[in-house]
């Protein structure tokens, strides 16, 4: 079955500073891969996805993502963290065929430090 | 406005009790979803439908009963068996067909055992 890890709980940075929250992948085939965030009380805010194509992936709110097949990885990134993107992020990953559920990351909270 | 609405926000139960929380959607999606939120563990799928009138358990479906009679909405009952209910509770819908279509997600509704 698919799985998502996101090896830290919690990525402190200071704002305007570069912002990077990493995933890793593991499913069999070519991934879906997506980026979702929350806010305290929220539901979950789609920010991209991965599907085919450039390994790039440009989203809302300036975010963006790098698709690593070599790695298994799907990182995600913003080059000038503001303190508004202060929130939980979920990595999260679907097969493209057979158990095809999406399988999500325990999720990284984000600080933006002011 | 289209989207997903999730009520009540917010519900509290008392032991033994059956409680449901409503999903509706006016996004045209077919497929729907009913997800449980735990600090810490991520997303966990409780129960998903494909189709009206079908639906398959998740991960965790013990103690949850859900029916699918309209293409719309997708409600969840938290049964008395549900030994340990508090949570937070995501419904999301998705077009059909690709793996790769995006799940979006509701609001959410916090369930409380008083």
């Amino acid at each position: 079955a698919q799985s998502v890890a996101q090896p830290e709980d919690q990525v402190n940075v200071a704002e305007g500073n570069p912002l990077t929250v990493k995933c890793t992948y593991s499913v069999s085939g070519n991934p879906y891969l997506f980026w979702y965030v929350q806010y305290p009380n929220r539901g979950l805010q789609f920010l991209l996805k991965y599907i085919t194509g450039d390994n790039l992936v440009k989203g809302s709110y300036g975010f963006e993502a790098e698709f690593n097949k070599s790695q298994t990885s799907f990182h995600l990134k913003k080059p000038s963290a503001l303190v508004s993107d202060s929130a939980l992020y979920f990595c999260a990953v679907r097969a493209p065929y057979g158990n095809n559920r999406l399988a999500f990351g325990k999720g990284n909270q984000v600080v933006v430090i002011p | 406005d289209g989207g997903i609405t999730q009520s009540p926000k917010y519900l509290f139960r008392k032991e033994g009790q059956n409680v449901t929380l409503s999903c509706e959607q006016n996004l045209n999606h077919d497929a729907m979803y009913w997800y449980r939120q735990d600090p810490g563990q991520g997303l966990r799928l409780i129960y998903y439908s494909q189709i009206v009138n079908d639906f398959q358990k998740g991960d965790i479906a013990e103690g949850y009963s859900v029916s699918r009679e309209k293409k719309e909405s997708f409600p969840l009952t938290v049964t008395s068996a549900q030994k340990n209910p508090t949570a937070f509770y995501l419904c999301a819908s998705s077009s059909s067909g690709s793996s790769g279509n995006t799940i979006y997600f509701g609001e959410g509704s916090w369930l409380t055992v008083v």
